[in-house]
Order: C-alpha cells, then sequence, then structure tokens
C-alpha cells in the first residue's frame, strides 16, 4: 500500500485560511469516514486534530476543520496563527484493517 | 491523566531483532474497544504505522513488514511489545507508541524512542 498523497508545503499569512488536501483511493480514504490528521511540531510526538473526517478532540481549537470528498480529505485552518507552523499527517483507515499516513505536509506561517 | 512511554535499545546492529516496550497508564487494555498501536518515523521523513494490538489480543501488521513484526501484551503489567527482526539501518527511526482512539486515529502518544541501526 503507497501512502497517502499529500502536499510537500503550503504557506499562509497570519488570520487566513488554508488547506492541505489528502489524496488516497476508494480502498481507504473514499472507502470509510476514517480519516484523522496530526499536527507535529519539529522533535515533538504528533498531536491528533481531527478524527473520524470531522470531528476535534477535546480541547483541539475550533480553527481546525475536516472534510471529505470521494478520496480526498481535507484539512482547513482558519485564521492561521504562528502557533500552527507544522508538519501536519493524515491518515486513513484502510480495507485490509491496517492505517496508512500520508506523506506529510509542511505549514508555513509567513 | 493517560501516558505512554517507550523504552528498549538505542542502538542495534543490522540483522539484529529489536524489542520495544510501551508501558502506559490511566487506561486498561481489557476494556473493550481499547488498542495500542506503533508508529516510526525515519529522520527527516513520514510517520508511517507498523502494528496495532487489540484489547481481545487481535493484532493488525504493516503489509510490508508483516513477516518481521509481531506485537504482544501483557495487560496486567499495562504493557505492549513489539519485536521487529532482521533490522537494517533503513529501519533507523523514532518509533512510538500511542492509544488507539478510533478505527483511524491514536489520540494520545508516547514521547517516542530513537532506534539506531549501524554496525
Amino acid at each position: 500500500q503507497s501512502a497517502l498523497t499529500q502536499p510537500a508545503s503550503v504557506s499562509g499569512s497570519p488570520g487566513q485560511s488554508i488547506t492541505i488536501s489528502c489524496t488516497g483511493t476508494s480502498s481507504d480514504v473514499g472507502g470509510y469516514n476514517y480519516v484523522s490528521w496530526y499536527q507535529q511540531h519539529p522533535d515533538k510526538a504528533p498531536k491528533l486534530m481531527i478524527y473520524d473526517v470531522i470531528n476535534r478532540p477535546s480541547g483541539v481549537s475550533n480553527r481546525f476543520s475536516g472534510s471529505k470528498s470521494g478520496n480526498t480529505a481535507s484539512l482547513t485552518i482558519s485564521g492561521l496563527q504562528a502557533e500552527d507552523e507544522a508538519d501536519y499527517y493524515c491518515a486513513s483507515y484502510t480495507s485490509g484493517s491496517t492505517l496508512i499516513f500520508g506523506g506529510g505536509t509542511k505549514l508555513t506561517v509567513l | 491523566q493517560i501516558t505512554l512511554k517507550e523504552s528498549g535499545p538505542t542502538l542495534v546492529k543490522p540483522t539484529q531483532t529489536l524489542t520495544l516496550t510501551c508501558t502506559f497508564s490511566g487506561f486498561s487494555l481489557s476494556t473493550s474497544g481499547v488498542g495500542v498501536g506503533w508508529i516510526r518515523q525515519p529522520p527527516g521523513k513520514a510517520l508511517e504505522w507498523l502494528a496495532l494490538i487489540y484489547w481481545d489480543d487481535d493484532k493488525s501488521y504493516s503489509p510490508s513488514l508483516k513477516s518481521r513484526l509481531t506485537v504482544t501484551k501483557d495487560a496486567s503489567e499495562n504493557q505492549v511489545v513489539l519485536t521487529m527482526t532482521n533490522m537494517d539501518p533503513v529501519d533507523t527511526a523514532t518509533y512510538y507508541c500511542a492509544r488507539r482512539l478510533r478505527a483511524d486515529a491514536f489520540d494520545i502518544w508516547g514521547q517516542g524512542t530513537m532506534v539506531t541501526v549501524s554496525s
């Protein structure tokens, strides 16, 4: 199974909104409402930001939102803040009852 | 408070077997629906899911690494052990354990442990 496809990098200015895409297949992203997103700052463990496509864990800012259309899931961050600068990874449940991650996206806040 | 912590060798030689232990607290691996997974990240690279063990001892492995991986649990000791055979320098990575929240999600992660494979 190949990693889910994410853009290598995205950028935005403070206050703006950005969207990170995560493209898979009908055997993973498109087949289940089981897509999650993680934020990872340098030398830190990943932090769960979104699960089941659209749900935010307790404590995660409502500036973070998730969606899905077909085989592509998306993470949108509104009102960009400097602290949002990090790497972001998507993950999806698969038809093989396994999990697969995306290649990661580096978010730069200009 | 839920915590997980990985432990094991920081350096292993090629062809050796790696054994990592995840010691957790704040939840029980005997509770229905609970699982603990292993994820790794080579330096500067992406996350890679390795394995998952469930409360009922069901297990799931990455297809590409399945032949080299074994995951076991000791629920009474609040530990999960990952074994990876025939280690290679490409297996150099930070290895994380994490609690499974849903089919797609790990909500609490350990701090990670760096493992270097070198002769």
